[in-house]
């Protein structure tokens, strides 16, 4: 089974600041197969980006990844007031196709 | 519009049995797998089920092997999870997703609220 660890557990920014989150494999993720998601309260989550740097449909150029192997990299250029939430890597080349413990972005 | 609406959750106690159902509309369901993954209150994602297209491969968290089945009608657009043996780490939002052609998990439920309790 893949671990993810994601880090930092929080991270406390200000709108218009610049996050990069990180997510560590325990091994080699194949194929770069790492999706990152958001996920605000009470509602689903919501793909962000796939293949470790394609953003999905609809994602504002803002958000961007980055990553290959064992490190994975979600940046954002500069935060806005809906970027607030809590963000989760998932590797999904192999089962268990595992998530991380989340990373939350919170306002400063 | 693409749309996935879960139902069937609910409370249930210790040992008992639940049948998860989610019903998937604006997309050709036959082209896609599925997948089930749950949130514990206050806890993180955690993938717990994958089914292909044509239900040829199937995959399951270890937590769950044995107890929970996934599977699917096409005709009738339609996922579910059965789930027996329930027990109270067992309660959580469960969502069903789908499994996108360009990859991950792109389009998700409202999710179905389980909760284990006697």
């Amino acid at each position: 089974e893949i671990v993810l660890t994601q880090s930092p557990a929080t991270l406390s920014l200000s709108p218009g600041e610049r996050a990069t989150l990180s997510c560590g494999a325990s091994q080699s993720v194949s194929s770069s197969y790492l999706a990152w998601y958001q996920q605000k309260p009470g509602l689903a989550p919501r793909l962000l980006i796939y293949d470790a740097s394609s953003r999905a449909t609809g994602i504002p150029d803002r958000f961007s990844g980055s990553g290959s192997g064992t490190d994975f990299t979600l940046t954002i250029s500069r935060l806005e007031p809906e970027d607030f939430a809590v963000y989760y890597c998932q590797q999904y080349g192999s089962s268990p196709f595992t998530f991380g413990g989340g990373t939350k972005v919170e306002i400063k | 519009e693409v749309q996935l609406v879960e139902s069937g959750g609910g409370l249930v106690k210790p040992g008992g049995s639940l049948r998860l159902s989610c019903a998937a509309s604006g997309f050709t369901f036959s082209s896609y797998s599925m997948n089930w993954v749950r949130q514990a209150p206050g806890k993180g994602l955690e993938w717990v089920s994958s089914i292909s297209s044509s239900s040829s491969y199937i995959y399951y968290a270890d937590s769950v092997k044995g107890r929970f089945t996934i599977s699917r009608d096409n005709a009738k657009n339609s996922l579910y999870l059965q789930m027996n043996s329930l027990r109270a780490e067992d309660t959580a939002v469960y969502y069903c997703a789908r499994w996108g052609i360009v990859g991950a998990f792109d389009i998700w439920g409202q999710g179905t609220m389980v909760t284990v309790s006697s």
